[in-house]
């Protein structure tokens, strides 16, 4: 049963364009994250948010922005897109139990740049 | 930084045999080790999160930890058509800059009836 959503699922733009990605979770978790998926299947991570703080930005480009109203959402900002940005982009959250947490992950936003 | 690799890049099973895949890892004081499965155009799917030496269970899936070898495995007992997927390791260091999930880049299972 789906409890990270994500909209939209698709979308295709033109170079230099900006794009806004909506990510939202309903299991009550602090910590949400945005992965990159590349076309080879490789998830990298981008962001994670922790009770709207920031606590790893893996050195991303700055037109890469996260950006969260509250600790269910947690949406992605890509300002001035390129055609390396096109890619799958996942949203995922988390939750700890016994210093171990275990990411549930959206269905992803499949983003395709001409 | 962690390094993930996992082999082999694909594999083809026929509907009922086991099916076994094999990740590494380079950072020996990773402590969460996870495999996941991704079907085309859909998200990631915990499969089983194992996080000391040996085996853990959940359903027809098994992950086995050796983190002394670096090496953790996922089994597939009586597989069927339905687990052809992408399958994913990913590991998660205990200190700085490991401490963060890592993920292989993925085995791409097929199961023919």
């Amino acid at each position: 049963e789906t409890a990270v959503f994500q909209t939209p699922n698709y979308h295709v733009t033109q170079v230099g364009n900006e794009v806004s990605f909506n990510c939202k979770q309903t299991l009550g978790h602090d910590t949400m994250y945005w992965y990159k998926q590349d076309s080879k299947k490789l998830l990298k991570i981008m962001f994670s948010y922790n009770n709207k703080q920031l606590i790893v930005n893996e050195t991303v480009p700055r037109r890469f922005s996260p950006q969260s109203s509250d600790k269910a959402h947690l949406n992605l900002r890509i300002k001035s897109v390129e055609p390396e940005d096109s890619a799958v982009y996942l949203c995922a959250s988390s939750y700890w139990v016994f210093n171990q947490d275990t990411q549930y992950f959206g269905p992803g936003t499949r983003l395709l740049v001409l | 930084q962690q390094k993930v690799q996992q082999s082999p890049e694909s594999l083809t099973v026929s509907e009922g045999a086991m099916a076994s895949l094999n990740c590494t890892f380079s950072d020996g004081t990773s402590n969460n080790f996870r495999w996941y499965r991704q079907h085309s155009a859909k998200g990631l799917e915990v499969l089983v999160s194992i996080f000391s030496d040996g085996e853990k269970e959940e359903g027809r899936f098994t992950a086995h930890l050796n983190r002394a070898n670096l090496h953790v495995s996922l089994h597939i007992r009586e597989p069927q058509p339905s687990d052809s997927a992408v399958y994913l390791c990913a590991v998660k260091g205990a200190t700085g800059g490991n401490n963060k999930l890592t993920f292989g880049q993925g085995t791409v299972l097929s199961v023919i009836p």
